[in-house]
């Protein structure tokens, strides 16, 4: 049962690289999206996609691209890393937008922006 | 907007001892409200939830009870074990932000049990 499954759990970056943090799901599920999560303020919304080709803004989107190009895979892109984009960012998926209470999530990826 | 606060931590418990993390929140609809479990190293877990009011959701011997008078979701266990210590997420899915399914969550309470 893979589940939601993130790569890589560790990468530190230097200011001003990019990179793409993998997402993919295995359930069949229509809606995933992506956190991120920083100390004392809990997860906060990035991106979302409610479907293949369908993606939208969250929160917090600003130096973040999403696609969704399958329904298992929603890979996020950081254009431009700032040391402001240190966090733990989760993936995280329902069947149905009408669902996302509960949510699945992935183990993590820790990034560090020096 | 809407949000949800819980209490700070961490919380310190023997092994056996009653827990209660509080969580308020702030919502203009009628949200849904869930608590999410974050063990070491892991993503979050759903926990329990409760979709109305007066709701109370059950799980691994958690309870928690939808109180619209007081805006609360307290999450509480009997007799916590060491395999209890965890990060614990209060969160709120506010039907009006169907538009996005965010989840509003709050800052997390860790919970340390001491054998």
């Amino acid at each position: 049962n893979a589940g939601v499954t993130q790569t890589p759990k560790f990468q530190v970056l230097k200011t001003g690289q990019s990179m793409t943090l993998q997402c993919a799901q295995d359930m069949n599920h229509e809606y995933m999206s992506w956190y991120r999560q920083d100390p004392g303020m809990g997860l906060r919304l990035i991106h979302y996609s409610v479907g293949a080709g369908i993606t939208d803004q969250g929160e917090v989107p600003n130096g973040y691209n999403v696609s969704r190009s399958t329904t298992e895979d929603f890979p996020l892109r950081l254009l431009s890393a700032a040391p402001s984009q240190t966090s733990v960012y989760f993936c995280a998926s329902s069947y149905s937008i009408r669902a996302t209470g509960e949510l699945f999530f992935g183990e993590g990826s820790r990034l560090t922006v020096l | 907007g809407d949000s949800v606060t819980q209490m700070e931590g961490p919380v310190t418990l023997s092994e056996e001892a009653c827990l209660t993390i509080n969580c308020t929140y702030t919502a203009t609809g009628y949200p849904s409200l869930f608590w999410y479990v974050q063990y070491p190293g892991e993503g979050l877990q759903l926990l329990l939830k409760a979709t109305k009011a007066d709701d109370k959701g059950s799980n691994k011997g958690f309870e928690a009870t939808y109180r619209k008078e007081t805006t609360s979701f307290h999450l509480e266990k009997g007799s916590v074990q060491v395999s209890d210590s965890a990060v614990y997420f209060c969160a709120l899915s506010d039907r009006g932000s169907g538009n996005t399914g965010k989840l509003i969550f709050g800052q997390g309470t860790t919970l340390q049990v001491k054998p």
